[in-house]
């Protein structure tokens, strides 16, 4: 159990052009997903916090706008990186709460190019 | 907020060797402390957890501390092996409600090597 998937796992675009990264639980309901964001080598610095039915909760300085966070059902949070630029490109991971332990697990990543 | 700092940042070990590495937090309100395996290119997995109301926890090779008063937690893995080797991530989590409740703040990161 607990099993969280990630589509596409890499994406490559030109600069300019908007991408959407979706982030499914398989086999159980999360009300609470995150989305973090990894540059080679470093740790996984969180983005924003998807709540099923209300607006994200987003870190300080990231970009509301920009990176666009949908959660329209218990099992699927969308993140849309508007107008790509290279500076864009980084490894996106989503992951989802599960209960009741509380515990949290992770999508396999998606690698984005922006070139 | 929470701030979590992890050390070292590379550690190198003979396989059958011991390894330990250590995490300070910041806030008394963290209650829980997962401890995530990464391989290059994958995603972070959960290997071992531990909560606020419990000193220690042991996994077969895997065991980590709690030490609440100094707010740090550590990991500690015996009798290494090859596959052991990956990035190590510890993680902090407040404890109370709202919109936010759940996040991880992460550490820096281990770079575990154990030579074969």
């Amino acid at each position: 159990g607990a099993v969280v998937s990630q589509h596409p796992s890499w994406v490559i675009c030109k600069s300019g052009t908007s991408v959407k990264i979706e982030c499914r639980s398989l086999d159980f309901q999360a009300t609470t997903m995150f989305w973090y964001r990894q540059f080679p080598k470093q740790s996984l610095m969180l983005m924003a916090t998807s709540n099923e039915g209300s607006k994200a909760t987003y870190e300080q300085g990231v970009e509301k706008d920009k990176f666009l966070i949908n959660h329209a059902s218990l099992t699927l949070s969308t993140l849309t990186v508007t107008s790509a630029h290279p500076e864009d490109s980084s490894f996106y991971i989503c992951s989802a709460r599960v209960q009741p332990r509380d515990e949290q697990f992770f999508g396999p990543g998606t690698r984005l190019t922006v070139l | 907020g929470e701030n979590v700092e992890q050390h070292p940042s590379t550690l190198s070990v003979q396989e059958g060797d011991s390894a330990v590495i250590k995490c300070t937090y910041s806030d008394s309100a963290s209650n829980y402390f997962p401890w995530y395996k990464q391989e290059l290119g994958k995603r972070p997995q959960l290997i071992i957890d531990i909560r606020s109301n419990v000193g220690e926890k042991k996994d077969q090779r895997i065991a980590v501390t709690l030490n609440k008063t100094a707010k740090h937690f550590s990991l500690h893995i015996t009798e290494t092996q090859p596959e052991d080797s990956a990035v190590y991530f510890c993680a902090a989590r407040l404890g109370g409600g709202g919109t936010s409740y759940g996040k991880l703040t992460f550490g820096q990161g281990t770079i575990l090597t154990v030579h074969p």
